[in-house]
């Protein structure tokens, strides 16, 4: 079966534009994370969907950055007036709920996104 | 709050060697906890989870894990290790605070080279 897809698998822009993470989840996932991935940083949530809640925003780093959940199933992130520490592996995860948190989160191979 | 720490940020074996990739834990409530590989340009996947069940969890490509309480410890083991294990390890903790999202908790990982 199909995994959770991210595009683009890289990005390279301009310091100042704005970029468009895209994640599919596994069909029938209903919870959806992001996390950033950097050398310095290691791996950190950014993100949290789960159904027609609210997003839990906690990890978000800055008003620059926001994501949305269409149809409780694709996910975009969005980065704003991007600045050279935004450069990371952006990995997108979804599982199926479980209040206690025990359920695995499935990950994409990530988008690797580079601000010159 | 959760937390976790990887001893070792890089750990090299000789191919054949036993692995072993410490993991400690902080977690106020019983943790879920998680061990992931990631390969170059890869996403996580997922080696095995503890979720209180068994307290030594066998996971994926002869990789097991046992959870110790005593020594809020769950460190992860392989046998005899392949030359195809070469990857970065994470261990993770479920968050069951809260907010209880299930967002994931990651130490910093370790490299695991495995040398002929």
């Amino acid at each position: 079966g199909a995994g959770v897809s991210q595009s683009p698998s890289n990005k390279v822009t301009e310091k100042g534009k704005d970029v468009e993470l895209r994640c599919d989840p596994i069909s029938g996932h209903t919870a959806l994370y992001w996390y950033r991935q950097s050398l310095g940083q290691g791996l950190e949530f950014l993100i949290y969907f789960q159904g027609n809640s609210a997003p839990d925003k906690s990890g978000l780093p800055s008003d620059r950055f926001s994501a949305e959940r269409t149809g409780g199933s694709v996910s975009t992130l969005t980065i704003q007036r991007t600045q050279q520490e935004d450069s990371a592996v952006y990995l997108c995860a979804s599982s199926y709920i479980d209040r206690g948190g025990g359920q695995p989160q499935h990950f994409g191979d990530g988008t690797r996104l580079s601000i010159l | 709050a959760q937390s976790v720490t990887q001893l070792g940020s890089h750990v090299s074996v000789s191919e054949g060697a036993l692995v072993l990739l410490r993991c400690n834990y902080s977690s106020s409530v019983p943790p879920y906890l998680f061990w992931y590989v990631q390969y170059p340009n890869q996403g996580l996947q997922l080696l095995l989870k503890y979720t209180s069940a068994a307290t030594l969890v066998k996971g994926i490509n002869g990789f097991e894990a046992e959870f110790k309480k005593s020594e809020t410890s769950f460190h992860l083991t392989k046998p005899s290790a392949h030359m195809s294990d070469a990857a970065e390890y994470f261990c993770a903790v479920s968050d069951v605070g809260s907010s209880n999202t299930g967002k994931l908790i990651f130490g910093q990982g370790t490299t695991l080279q495995v040398k002929p």
